[in-house]
């Protein structure tokens, strides 16, 4: 079975541009969670949707948003993008909300913002 | 709110010797623990968690990990290192603020293995 998959792997933009990233859950998987991870740090969770609803936000700003579509993939959407978005962006799926359900990560997508 | 705490950002081990990663967690409820292990450009991936019930966990790839409440630590061993355990490696608690739903990472412990 196909992991978690994220797309692009890589981008480059600039400071004040948008930028979307793409998420597709392990097949069954009904829950699907984001995770900044800049340099150094370990990840800081953003969001966290459920049947197509969010159910869990981290403390960033409102520039950050995402959504989950029927088929549970999941876009993350980052407005006038700032030098400090600049970081590894992880998706993990789950089966459920608890954390009982392993959560498995993709590969990432790495944002620099120049 | 919850925190993690990993003490060394590098740890040095040769080939074959003890690996001990340690861990402090803070939480107001009860936690969930987890240690993750990431390698150069990939996800994280799942060494071992604890939940409730036993407190010495066994994970993958001879890791094991003992929650001991009285000293709020979660330190991560395994008896003897290879070269392949070489990685990044990240002790998480859930995020009891948001239901036990999100999980709250520590900076991270970079293990090298010298031959």
């Amino acid at each position: 079975d196909a992991g978690v998959t994220q797309s692009p792997t890589h981008l480059i933009k600039t400071r004040g541009q948008h930028v979307t990233l793409r998420c597709s859950p392990i097949s069954g998987h009904k829950s699907v969670s984001w995770y900044q991870q800049v340099l150094g740090q370990g990840p800081q969770f953003i969001f966290q949707y459920y049947e197509k609803e969010e159910r869990g936000r981290g403390n960033f700003p409102d520039r950050f948003s995402a959504r989950q579509f029927p088929n549970y993939s999941s876009e993350l959407n980052v407005n006038a993008l700032l030098l400090g978005d600049s970081a590894l962006y992880l998706c993990a799926s789950s089966q459920g909300l608890a954390l009982t359900y392993e959560q498995y990560f993709g590969p990432g997508t790495r944002l620099t913002v120049t | 709110a919850q925190s993690v705490t990993q003490l060394g950002s590098h740890v040095s081990v040769s080939e074959g010797a003890l690996v001990l990663l340690r861990c402090n967690y803070s939480s107001s409820v009860p936690p969930y623990l987890f240690w993750y292990v990431q390698y150069p450009n990939q996800g994280l991936q799942l060494l071992l968690k604890y939940t409730t019930g036993a407190t010495l966990v066994k994970g993958i790839n001879g890791f094991e990990a003992e929650f001991k409440k009285s000293e709020t630590s979660f330190h991560l061993t395994k008896p003897s290192a290879h070269m392949s355990d070489a990685a990044e490696y990240f002790c998480a608690v859930s995020a009891g603020d948001t239901g036990r739903r999100a999980l709250t990472f520590g900076s991270g412990t970079r293990l090298q293995v010298q031959p």
